[in-house]
């Protein structure tokens, strides 16, 4: 059974960095060929992808945060990260990881994250 | 990007119904198109991939139906646990993109 846990701060200040991790047990991050997801929920609102990293260390990012995102892999600890810039009120939202393949069959349970200052 | 467009956005259903909803792409996915049941305070769960392939330990009242841009999920008779809110999501090219989802209520 492979489990996903986000970690990470739950406020940050407008303008700052946004850092999560994402700690995967119950299988090694590097035993794919495997595809690290981040995906956002807004309160309320839909799901949106924020982009994803393959175990090659690949990555893809969605066009419209792609100028202040960074995902990467450490699998020394089998974990996977997210950096998010320069953030502002509407970066507000639940951040789930999930993987592992091109359908996302494995998910944390999301953190919330707020900006405010 | 590659915009998915739910069908019907709420639906109000009872027990023992069969529902629909019906996920278009606007250009062809080539079954690259998965299912996911979300409750609230959960996160989504995945129901099912490649637009027909039933996720392990999803119960056969699910299925998937499909092809180029038009996809369905079909619940074939509600239990009162498949209340809740539904996503296609296309993983046929990046940005992968989600549906806005589907309220199924009682």
């Amino acid at each position: 059974q492979v489990q996903l846990q986000e970690s990470g701060p739950g406020l940050v200040k407008p303008s700052q960095t946004l850092s999560l991790t994402c700690s995967v047990s119950g299988d090694s991050i590097s035993g794919g060929p495997y595809y690290w997801s981040w995906i956002r929920q807004p309160a309320g609102k839909g799901l949106e992808w924020i982009g994803r990293i393959h175990t090659t260390g690949t990555t893809a990012y969605n066009p419209s945060l792609a100028s202040r995102v960074v995902i990467s892999l450490d699998t020394s600890k089998n974990e996977f990260s997210l950096t998010l810039t320069s953030v502002t009120a509407a970066d507000t939202a639940i951040y789930y990881c999930a993987g592992r393949n091109w359908f996302l069959d494995d998910w944390g349970r999301g953190t919330l994250v707020s900006v405010s200052s | 990007d590659l915009q998915m467009t739910q069908s019907p956005s709420s639906l109000s259903a009872s027990v023992g119904d069969g529902v629909t909803i019906t996920c278009r792409a606007s250009q062809t996915l080539s079954s690259y198109l998965n299912w996911y049941q979300q409750k609230p305070g959960k996160p989504p769960k995945l129901l099912i991939y490649g637009a027909s392939s039933l996720q392990e330990g999803v119960p056969s009242r699910f299925s998937g139906f499909g092809s180029g841009a038009v996809y369905t999920l079909t619940i074939s008779s509600l239990l009162p646990e498949d209340f809740a809110t539904y996503y296609c999501q296309q993983s046929f090219s990046t940005p992968w993109t989600f549906g806005q989802g589907t309220r199924v209520d009682i």
